[in-house]
């Protein structure tokens, strides 16, 4: 058991660009969450897979934001045309098939210049 | 409009004392609360939870309580120790598994 892995640890970009995340969940974990963690805040829901369906999404998920999880396993969050507001920790979780707890990666720090 | 509510921003205690933190929730359809620990630059780590049919819950120096008619629970470590120094954020989980943070209180256990 290696924990949920994400990449890159750290990604400064500049506004308009395009980013892309990836998290790869505990290996028999069949549930992925991304959350986003603001200073002096909690992490925020933004979407959640149960296998490769992802079945709800935030109302924070603007149309810029975009994830999938093609074949069940590693996810991808991607944004577009990135924005200072969008500077933030991005967290990804995985959990069982119980779902009773939810266990985080490292994170994604954006910064966004 | 916060479902998960840690009015304590910060906390200190001294190390071998009791450390409580507390939290309080809206939505009576949360059935499941758990405790995380974050340290700097990390994702957050899961302590301890709690199932709605539950009041209590131990597992070493860690003991959440739930009181449901209050809507209330709280995170006790005793003994306190330099190294429970974190963020620890009380959250709470829907029937539909999305997890809802409070906004966290750093605790300090100064030696």
């Amino acid at each position: 058991d290696t924990g949920v892995s994400q990449d890159p640890r750290h990604k400064i970009t500049k506004r308009g660009q395009n980013v892309t995340f990836r998290c790869d969940p505990i290996s028999e974990h069949n549930r992925l969450y991304w959350y986003r963690q603001t200073l002096g805040q909690g992490p925020e829901f933004l979407t959640y897979f149960q296998n490769e369906a992802q079945l709800e999404k935030s109302r924070l998920l603007s149309d810029r934001f975009s994830a999938e999880r093609p074949k069940g396993s590693f996810s991808t969050l991607e944004i577009q045309r990135t924005e200072q507001g969008d500077s933030a920790m991005y967290l990804c979780a995985s959990s069982g098939e119980a779902a009773d707890t939810q266990y985080f990666g490292p994170g994604t720090r954006l910064t966004v210049l | 409009d916060q479902q998960v509510k840690q009015n304590s921003p910060s906390l200190s205690v001294q190390e071998g004392r009791i450390s409580i933190l507390n939290c309080d929730y809206t939505n009576s359809m949360f059935d499941y609360f758990l405790w995380y620990k974050k340290y700097p630059a990390e994702g957050p780590t899961f302590l301890i939870s709690i199932s709605s049919i539950k009041d209590k819950n131990e597992d070493g120096r860690f003991t959440v309580f739930l009181n449901k008619s209050a809507k209330h629970l709280s995170l006790h470590i005793v003994p306190s120790q330099p190294g429970d120094s974190a963020v620890y954020f009380c959250a709470a989980r829907t029937s539909y598994d999305k997890v809802i943070f409070g906004p966290g209180t750093s605790l300090s256990v100064i030696p």
